[in-house]
């Protein structure tokens, strides 16, 4: 299996501050169809997991525009460039150039 | 837009199976460039891929739970459906079942639909 390992695990944020948060894979995840299957997911308190960032840097449908993806390979990082009260919650990196999928251990985002 | 809601018994013992359903609204589970998953998630872990359904019928698992799990669907119902057999405490979790779409760029949006999960406690 391909181990998501993130870090940190547990953030404390400012509200209109940048925050980042990092991710490594065990093996590459850029596919010979030159994708890198890489995502972050949110899971905000008592809610379902949402999908914010598809393929490393694609923002998800109805994300705000203060996240943003980045990296290649087995290196990648979130950024949120002005964190706001609403982006409290659990972040997890997954890939899915492999079965099974797999999650990082999620980053703990507090205000 | 899509819906997906799961459904099944929030109790099952020790030893027995965990049966699940999600049924899928606003869209087929048999065209379009999607496929279709389960996820859990054990109180207070991460998450955890279990499975998926594709809309031809494949279906890919999870290695560490394939010999206990049986994804299945039936298309006249739009629903597809969970099977873990054997249960123990560890598998007690909330079950999502959840959708990827691919977009016209080709961009592949992995669980970008979530149903809203059910917990199932494995209990005697």
């Amino acid at each position: 299996d391909i181990v998501m390992t993130q870090s940190p695990l547990s953030l404390s944020v400012t509200p209109g501050q940048p925050a980042s948060i990092s991710c490594k894979s065990s093996q590459s995840l850029l596919h010979s169809n030159g994708r890198t299957f890489l995502y972050w997911v949110l899971q905000k308190p008592g809610q379902t997991p949402q999908l914010l960032i598809s393929e490393v840097s694609k923002r998800f449908a109805g994300v705000p525009d203060r996240f943003s993806g980045s990296g290649s390979g087995t290196d990648f990082t979130l950024k949120i460039s002005r964190v706001e009260t609403e982006d409290v919650g659990i972040y997890y990196c997954m890939q899915s150039i492999q079965v099974p999928r797999t999650f990082g251990q999620g980053t703990k985002v507090e205000i | 837009q899509v819906q997906l809601q799961e459904s099944g018994p929030g109790l099952v013992k020790p030893s027995q199976t965990l049966s699940l359903t999600c049924t899928v609204s606003g869209g087929s589970i048999t065209s379009g460039n999607y496929q279709w998953s389960w996820v859990r998630q054990p109180a207070g872990k991460a998450l955890e891929w279990i499975g998926r359904i594709y809309t031809t019928g494949r279906t890919d698992s999870n290695p560490s739970l394939t010999s206990r799990l049986i994804i299945s669907r039936d298309t006249s119902q739009n629903q597809f459906f969970l099977q873990l057999t054997s249960v123990t405490a560890a598998d007690t979790a909330v079950y999502y079942c959840t959708r990827d779409a691919q977009r016209f760029d080709g961009t592949w949006d992995v669980f970008e639909q979530w149903g809203q999960g059910t917990l199932v406690t494995v209990s005697s």
